[in-house]
This record gives structure tokens, sequence and C-alpha cells, in this order.
């Protein structure tokens, strides 16, 4: 069965930092997005993306974050300067026009550790 | 998006069928209701979705009364692996799905 994938499965960063977080998602499908979940807290909503354009973003997606699907398999978060409150678990999340309308798989998740 | 409520927490025991209700009082007309089921340091994962009446899968049941102000998601005989948290939302499709704090279900031998 097709699944999403994400590497790697735990970052560890120093405040400041840039850090990149990847996604494969499902070949076929054409609506990306990314959440997070900061420990024992809810799942977040980040960024939505389709047709190589955000299309919804939350206000945690500030100037510090950014997407891009720079091929026609990856799809990538980048944190430009990393701060403590953005350790969180980062789920990458694909949709298709097939199948059940709300319908999206997650990948298993990037735990980010900033010190 | 409608907001959604349901129990904080619920216990069960293994092979009971286990109900969770979510209220949505403000579900608009294009809404859909969804769960999803979310394990320890896992991604959610869809289980089953209805606009009105009952929807069944290999997984669960899903009863939405006419008014669709409420839902009840039915798992039957849960078993140890059903521990997890399981969330209601509603939702219109290809959007952004909006997570409350969801139901812990944990299910004793």
């Amino acid at each position: 069965e097709p699944e999403v994938t994400q590497t790697p499965s735990h970052q560890v960063t120093q405040m400041g930092q840039e850090v990149i977080l990847r996604c494969v998602p499902i070949s076929n499908h054409l609506y990306f997005y990314w959440y997070r979940q900061i420990l024992g807290q809810k799942v977040e909503f980040l960024v939505s993306f389709y047709n190589n354009e955000i299309s919804e973003k939350s206000e945690i997606f500030d100037d510090q974050f950014s997407v891009e699907r720079p091929d026609g398999s990856n799809f990538t978060l980048k944190i430009r300067s990393t701060k403590l409150e953005d350790s969180a678990m980062y789920f990458c999340a694909s949709s298709s026009t097939e199948g059940s309308y709300n319908e999206q798989f997650f990948g298993p998740g990037t735990r980010l550790t900033v010190l | 998006l409608a907001k959604t409520t349901q129990p904080i927490s619920m216990d069960s025991y293994e092979g009971q069928e286990v109900n969770i209700t979510c209220s949505h009082n403000n579900i608009a007309t294009n809404d859909y209701i969804t769960w999803y089921q979310q394990f320890p340091s896992q991604g959610p994962r869809f289980i089953i979705q209805g606009y009105k009446t009952k929807v069944t899968n290999e997984v669960a049941s899903l009863f939405i009364p006419a008014d669709r102000k409420s839902s009840t998601l039915s798992l039957p005989r849960v078993s140890l692996s059903d521990t997890a948290v399981y969330y209601c939302l509603v939702a219109r499709g290809y959007n952004k799905l909006i997570f409350g704090a969801g139901t812990r279900l944990a299910v004793h031998p």
C-alpha cells in the first residue's frame, strides 16, 4: 500500500539554525499539507499546498517557514531560524481527489528538537 | 469550520463495543464529518467519513442523525490495539483539518 514517507525521523538542531524537513507524498496525490504536534498537545495545521502554490496557511506559518516542491516527488518544509518553541513532531500529509473527501494520508513524522 | 466537542477520555474492555459521541452544533451544509485515529508518536490515520445517516466500513460505523449536529463513532469488539486518541473533525475536503484534543480511549484486558 502506498504511504507518505518523511526524513529524517529525528532532527536535533541548535536555536537559530535552519532545518529542512523532507516528505515524499503518495505519487498520484495532488494536495499536500504540513502539520505539527507539540508534545502532549493537539495536531496543528501549518500549511496546505496545491498546484505548486500555497493554498492556505495558519498563523503559525510565519516568515520563518517556507514550503517547496522542488521536483515531482519531494515536498519540503524549511524553518529558517529555529526557536525553542519549534520543537515538535512535524507531519506531512497528502490527499487526492479519489477516495473519501477528507481523507489525508499522514507520514510517520519528523521529531524536531531545538536546543 | 464548526467546532467539535467530544469526551476527553473513555475506558473500555476487550471485546466490548465502544461508542464515542461528538457534537458539532454549527456544522455547515458543505461539511463532512470525519474521524481519525492516532497512536503515540504516529501520524493520524483516517478511519471513516460521513455526511448523513449511517456509514460502515471494515473498521467502524458512523451514525449521523438527520440534524447532523452530532455523530457517533462505533468501534465493534475493541481490542488492546484500539487504545489510541480518536478525533472527530468537521471538514470540507482537500482543505486543512482542524484537530481538537480528541478522545483518549483506553482498552483494558
